[in-house]
């Protein structure tokens, strides 16, 4: 059954400084992955997409890449801000493609 | 836009009692899934359905569980006698349709939550 591990339960940061997110994932090849963003008591929120075809993808201080031969995704937060602090989460779609398959997430907590 | 709602946000219930949580997805949207995250761990996937039929419950446990959608109102899950192990946050999405076969497009959109507390 697929797998997806994210590389570390907590990261800590200064701000400003560049926050780096590491997801893997074994036994297939998806055709795209997503990155979320979950607040305490709140629901996940989707930040970026990313396709099999491309190699990274950029919105505002956000960039993905996607390594479809390591099967690694890093998921980088630029000029990293206190409002940044949150619970950052990697998701694929299931073989069948009827369901999103969650990493643990990783804690980033920017201080000041 | 109203986003995707959940209700109750809080629901607490004696074990043996059921549990019934509503999922009002966001407009235009046919696709329903429903997750739930245990404390320290991941969202885990339950149960997608679509307009009156389940589509994948591969996620659900065999027992007690039961998720609808109606072809009017919300989507429920349904919890018969609660185990203190049902304890959990339980998170409803939804996606629009997709533009082939009938499938939900890639991306979902989460409610609020409901925060389940068996006693």
């Amino acid at each position: 059954s697929q797998k997806i591990e994210q590389n570390s339960e907590a990261l800590n940061i200064q701000e400003g400084k560049t926050a780096t997110l590491t997801c893997n994932y074994t036994n297939y090849s998806p055709a795209y992955l997503q990155w979320y963003r979950q607040d305490p008591g709140r629901g996940p929120v989707f930040l970026l997409l990313i396709r099999e075809n491309e190699k990274e993808k950029r919105k505002e201080r956000l960039k993905v890449t996607f390594d479809t031969t390591l099967k690694q995704s890093l998921f980088h937060i630029t000029a990293s801000q206190p409002a940044d602090s949150a619970t950052y989460l990697c998701a694929l779609p299931n073989q069948a493609g009827t369901a999103l398959i969650f990493g643990k997430g990783t804690t980033l907590s920017v201080s000041s | 836009n109203a986003g995707v709602m959940q209700n109750p946000r809080h629901l607490v219930r004696r074990r043996g009692q059921e549990a019934r949580l509503r999922c009002s997805p966001m407009k235009g949207h046919s696709h329903v899934y429903w997750y739930r995250q245990l404390p320290e761990e991941g969202l885990k996937f339950m149960v997608y359905l679509q307009k009156e039929n389940i589509i994948d419950e591969s996620g659900m446990p065999k027992e007690r569980f039961s998720a609808e959608f109606p072809k009017e109102g919300p989507s429920i899950l349904r919890i018969q006698q609660v185990v203190r192990g049902d304890s959990a946050a339980y998170f409803c999405a939804s996606s629009p349709p997709g533009t082939s076969g009938g499938a939900g497009t890639d991306t979902q959109y989460f409610g609020p939550g409901t925060r389940l507390t068996v006693l």
